[in-house]
């Protein structure tokens, strides 16, 4: 099945630092999202971006397919930006099931 | 429409006995997805319907387990003879689309599962 990397695992920031997460996969892909997952579990999306780039806020993202990653910007980070944020993929001609990574932990501190 | 909805939220149960959990989906969508996440792990896939068909399933999914969406909206994922092992957050999704193509899917609350 295709595989997904997030990197890095694991981010520390102080407040209103900026960070880049990144998101590779495998194989061809017709969804890529981003999540946000809060303390009690549940995940916030944050972007449908099977391609090209949106912004939203402080946060934007860029795929680019043909090279198989995507990444996640987040600028002025806040304490409320800690959590997990997983990376989800779904092969390109199906239309089925989401891949998750292994997500990218984020501690954001005053 | 207030998304996507779980229930219960969270279960505690005895090792042996059998659980439900209920989806209610975003009422306009057809697909509906079971996921399991277990700590520090991201959700893996356990099966997918469209409308009332259930189209695919993980292996994951052993014979102990089983989900129906009769009417093509709400959908129930029991577990038969719970294990210590099915610990874990049960995640419902929902998304609108017809094959081959994908689109945003939403997910619910959880449902978190404790087998003591």
């Amino acid at each position: 099945g295709i595989q997904v990397e997030q990197s890095p695992p694991d981010l520390i920031l102080q407040e209103g630092a900026n960070s880049t997460l990144r998101c590779n996969f495998s194989d061809s892909v017709n969804n890529l999202q981003w999540f946000h997952q809060n303390p009690w579990g549940q995940l916030i999306n944050l972007f449908y971006i099977p391609s090209g780039t949106k912004q939203n806020g402080r946060l934007s993202a860029t795929t680019v397919a043909t090279e198989r990653y995507s990444l996640l910007y987040i600028s002025s980070s806040q304490t409320t930006d800690s959590g997990v944020y997983f990376c989800a993929v779904g092969l390109a001609g199906t239309a089925s099931k989401l891949t998750f990574g292994t997500g990218t932990r984020l501690q954001v501190t005053l | 429409d207030t998304g996507v909805s779980q229930d219960p939220r969270h279960k505690i149960t005895k090792r042996g006995q059998n659980v439900t959990f209920r989806c209610d989906p975003i009422s306009e969508h057809n697909r509906l997805y079971w996921y399991r996440q277990t700590l520090g792990q991201g959700p893996e896939f356990l099966t997918y319907f469209q409308n009332e068909a259930q189209l695919e399933k993980s292996r994951l999914l052993s014979d102990r387990f089983s989900a129906e969406r009769p009417k093509g909206s709400f959908s129930t994922l029991e577990i038969q003879r719970t294990e210590q092992g099915d610990s874990a957050m049960y995640l419902c999704a929902s998304s609108l689309g017809a094959r081959p193509s994908n689109t945003e899917a939403f997910f619910g609350q959880g449902t978190r599962l404790t087998v003591v």
